[in-house]
């Protein structure tokens, strides 16, 4: 199985709205990511969690919290989030920390609206 | 990282025609490079790899080439299919070093049939 889960696959928020995306991966990997990616953009680092600690903070805004409750799952809290912060909020993983040289398999996404 | 994926932005080829899609990168310390394609609507989908201690790597239809003297990925495709038809991507890293994955603007590939 090597498949990166994300839920929801879309999500429309207000600016005063908290939300939350899931990712879950079930191939024992210990590194996870979440990227942010604009229309016509590759995607961007946002967050690096390695054996469940974060180990890198792209100076991502507050208004986006980053949870790893397990080597499984990783959350993304979402609150009083900007028009300019929709975009696909894609989540990936790798066996250990891709600076290992280990492939990121990634997940489908979840496209974000932020009304 | 701004760097890394110089490049055609869109690419038109026949079916059936070989494509060949350019990366540059300016990170010399950069020695595990991979190609990603994303097709509307998903995540990217890893395709090859290619650590900077080979030249060429090849693997199903697909091909990748490393040339480190210009600093210089090449992906290329055989029998290009309307199937292969998404953006791709290169991507590069430091082993061993940060765990922060730079991708390139990406190229367009649009088959025709």
């Amino acid at each position: 199985d090597t498949e990166v889960t994300q839920t929801p696959k879309h999500l429309v928020m207000g600016m005063t709205n908290k939300k939350s995306l899931k990712c879950e991966q079930h191939m024992g990997h210990r590194a996870m990511y979440w990227y942010k990616q604009k229309a016509k953009k590759p995607p961007e680092l946002m967050f690096v969690y390695s054996y469940e600690k974060l180990s890198i903070n792209e100076s991502v805004p507050s208004r986006f919290s980053p949870e790893c409750p397990n080597s499984s799952l990783l959350n993304l809290h979402l609150h009083a989030l900007q028009p300019e912060d929709s975009a696909l909020y894609l989540c990936a993983s790798s066996r250990f920390s891709s600076g290992r040289g280990y492939e990121q398999y990634f997940g489908p996404g979840t496209r974000l609206t932020v009304t | 990282g701004e760097n890394v994926g110089l490049h055609l932005p869109t690419l038109s080829v026949q079916e059936g025609d070989n494509s060949i899609i350019n990366c540059a990168y300016s990170n010399s310390a950069s020695d595990y490079f991979i190609w990603y394609k994303q097709e509307s609507g998903k995540g990217p989908q890893f395709i090859i790899d290619i650590r900077s201690n080979m030249d060429k790597r090849q693997g199903q239809r697909v091909t990748v080439l490393l040339n480190k003297t210009v600093k210089h990925l090449s992906l290329q495709i055989a029998a290009t299919q309307p199937g292969d038809s998404a953006v791709y991507f290169c991507a590069e890293i430091v082993q061993g070093g940060s765990e922060k994955l730079v991708f390139g603007k990406g190229t367009k590939l649009t088959v025709n049939p």
